[in-house]
């Protein structure tokens, strides 16, 4: 079974620009969330998403917008790209029927404000 | 709130020693306790994990048992080898509650970096 596929792998945009990162869960895995990954912060929780709806949202501010599709594909945006959005961001994918299951993990799209 | 602390590192080791790495949490409600890995330049595995109080996950000669009275989830592995150099992160989740705050939430300990020297 294939796992959880991130796209692209690394990105460099410019502050004040916005990016699309793209993933796409293990088959069957009706569940998606985002994390941010940094040094200072660690690993912060942006949003899940189930059967196309926002069921959970972490506590960033609104520049940082997901969606999900009919397929279980997901995609975040982050607009008016600011320094400090630099990070690994990874996408996780679950069956996200039952509390406990656990999340797999994409290797991440990484992004570089400059 | 919900948190996580784990044992400060990095933790170097020679290959063969003993391994523990501590992790205590502090949740409301009864949290499924999980331990992920993260090799350089990847995404974070699952490890092991555990959903009730005294349950042992294991995998790949790592244990860690849900200990509920000092609330910790301690990893150790008997015998390092330089391949489980990496990162490795404590976490928890919560079940679903009526505020839907727990979907997709997994809350994270900073993360203990182990190096193993031949």
């Amino acid at each position: 079974k294939a796992g959880v596929t991130q796209t692209p792998r690394y990105l460099i945009k410019t502050r004040g620009q916005q990016v699309t990162l793209s993933c796409s869960p293990i088959s069957g895995h009706r569940s998606v969330s985002w994390y941010q990954q940094t040094p200072g912060q660690g690993l912060q929780f942006l949003f899940e998403y189930f059967s196309e709806t926002q069921r959970n949202k972490g506590n960033f501010p609104g520049r940082f917008s997901g969606r999900q599709f009919s397929n279980s594909r997901s995609e975040m945006n982050v607009s008016t790209l600011e320094l400090g959005d630099s990070a690994l961001y990874l996408c996780a994918s679950s069956q996200g029927v039952i509390g406990g299951s656990p999340l797999h993990f994409g290797n991440g799209t990484r992004l570089t404000v400059t | 709130g919900d948190s996580v602390t784990q044992m400060e590192g990095p933790v170097t080791l020679s290959e063969e020693a003993f391994l523990t790495i501590n992790c205590t949490y502090t949740a409301t409600g009864y949290p499924s306790l999980f331990w992920y890995v993260q090799y350089p330049g990847e995404g974070l595995q699952l490890l092991l994990k555990a959903t009730k109080a005294d349950d042992k996950g294991s995998n790949k000669g790592f244990e860690a048992t849900y200990r509920k009275e000092t609330t910790s989830f301690h990893l150790e592995k008997g015998s390092v080898q330089v391949s489980d150099s990496a990162v490795y992160f404590c976490a928890l989740s919560l079940p679903p509650n009526a505020g839907g705050t727990s979907y997709g939430k997994l809350t994270f300990g900073q993360g203990t970096i182990l190096t193993v020297h031949p």
